[in-house]
């Protein structure tokens, strides 16, 4: 089945600065990468995804970048903010492709110190 | 738009007990998938229903069940609770494509066996 790494586990940042979250995949047939953001109490929520026919997408101060031949994808949080701080979750889905049935990495704990 | 909504939100249950929870998806999605939260294993997916039918099956045992109405709303099942039961159980629902698609999360229901 789908393997998916995540990497730091921990992750602290001056406010403004930038965020960069990996992870790594393990079957070359996934086709949509998708990140999602938990905050305490709450359940995650989808904040962008990808799909394999691209290889960058961007939405105001958050970019996921996808490279299919290294089987990695990153997600990229510019200008952070103190709201920024959360948990955050990669996935990628199995061979059969459904998004229904994620793979999820083991979460990075992000900070955004003021 | 309403989004998905989980019922109850917190429970506690002695070890032997079974449990009902209920996941009523955004109007309009088709398909419900469930996963269990842990701080030891992370996000894990139980199963995913689509049309009143389990399409998917993550790795746990039979004690963990679920079905599907004809109006999508779904509950999971689970039989004589043990201590590792212990979790955050999340619903997500799904539009139904043949490409992958968004799933979006409940806020969870979190379930305590004593």
């Amino acid at each position: 089945g789908e393997n998916v790494e995540q990497h730091p586990s921990t992750l602290s940042v001056q406010e403004g600065d930038s965020a960069v979250i990996k992870c790594t995949y393990s079957d070359s047939a996934s086709n949509y990468f998708p990140w999602y953001k938990q905050e305490l109490g709450k359940g995650p929520q989808l904040i962008i995804d990808i799909r394999s026919n691209v290889g960058e997408k961007k939405d105001q101060r958050i970019a996921v970048t996808l490279n299919k031949t290294a089987k990695h994808f990153s997600l990229h949080i510019t200008e952070t903010q103190p709201e920024d701080s959360a948990v955050y979750f990669c996935a990628a889905p199995p061979l059969s492709g459904s998004a229904r049935q994620l793979t999820f990495g083991s979460g990075t704990q992000l900070t955004v110190l003021p | 738009k309403a989004g998905v909504t989980q019922t109850p939100r917190y429970l506690i249950k002695t070890r032997g007990q079974q449990v009902t929870l209920s996941c009523s998806p955004i109007s309009g999605h088709r398909s419900v998938s469930w996963y269990q939260q842990t701080p030891g294993q992370g996000l894990q997916f139980l199963f995913e229903y689509f049309s009143e039918t389990q399409r998917n099956k993550g790795n746990f045992p039979g004690r963990f069940s679920g079905r599907q109405f004809s109006n999508s709303r779904s509950e999971m099942n689970v039989s004589t609770l043990e201590l590792g039961d212990s979790a955050l159980y999340l619903c997500a629902s799904s539009l139904q494509g043949f490409d992958s698609t968004e799933a979006f999360f409940g806020q969870g229901t979190r379930l305590t066996v004593v």
